[in-house]
């Protein structure tokens, strides 16, 4: 049972793009939601979080939108850039769950120059 | 860096034979983790710890077994280690302010 599906798999973006990864999840206790930036051989580090009382939430060119009630979000990097290249993963926690993250799947992003 | 350190970096054993990961943080939090990371999977749960000796199963414990002695290490055993097993390994800390979790640079192990 996937708890948090992620999509694409993975996303090819020219310089100066958008890149768009979206995220859907089944369980309504989850309260926190964030992604986490992964390049190769290094461990995942996070990148922006959001709660359900917010819409959207921007920290520079990333931005996190959020739809309670579809049970979705999405993470939105502008101006995409060669160092942006790195898989993207979603992930939710619930309050009292000792701060158990259910991860997706991941994204690679690959950003051409 | 949060303070994480994940020992051995890189093992190859053979089938059959007793692994142990260690996860050393100095951050003196109170939640560790153990992931582990496949192509097609993402992370996955392994076990978890919320203090010294309180420890239970996450996703994926099956053939895993943890220990948490002091606060600052904790230890993945693989008894008898398989092909299945041959992956990258996480450990992870949780910060109560946030819910947020700071990842160690990964163990890679191969089981041959």
């Amino acid at each position: 049972q996937q708890q948090v599906k992620q999509s694409p798999q993975s996303l090819i973006v020219q310089k100066g793009g958008i890149s768009i990864i979206n995220c859907a999840y089944e369980n309504t206790a989850f309260d926190y939601f964030p992604w986490y930036q992964q390049f190769p051989g290094k461990g995942p580090a996070l990148l922006i979080a959001i709660r359900p009382d917010v819409s959207e939430k921007k920290e520079g060119r990333f931005t996190i939108s959020f739809n309670k009630s579809a049970k979705q979000f999405s993470l939105h990097i502008m101006d995409s850039q060669p160092g942006d290249s790195a898989t993207y993963f979603c992930a939710a926690d619930s309050r009292g769950s000792n701060y158990k993250l259910t991860f997706g799947k991941g994204t690679l992003l690959t950003v051409n120059p | 860096d949060a303070g994480i350190t994940q020992s051995p970096r890189h093992k190859v054993t053979e089938t059959g034979t007793p692994v142990t990961l260690r996860c050393h943080q100095t951050e003196n939090h109170r939640y560790m983790y153990w992931y582990r990371q496949d192509p097609g999977h993402g992370l996955r749960l392994i076990h978890y710890s919320y203090g010294v000796k309180d420890t239970d199963k996450g996703e994926v414990s099956d053939g895993y077994s943890v220990s948490r002695s002091k606060t600052e290490d904790f230890l993945l055993t693989l008894e008898s280690a398989t092909s299945s097993q041959t992956s990258v390994y996480f450990c992870a800390i949780g910060s109560p302010s946030g819910n947020t979790i700071y990842f160690g640079e990964g163990s890679w192990l191969t089981v041959v």
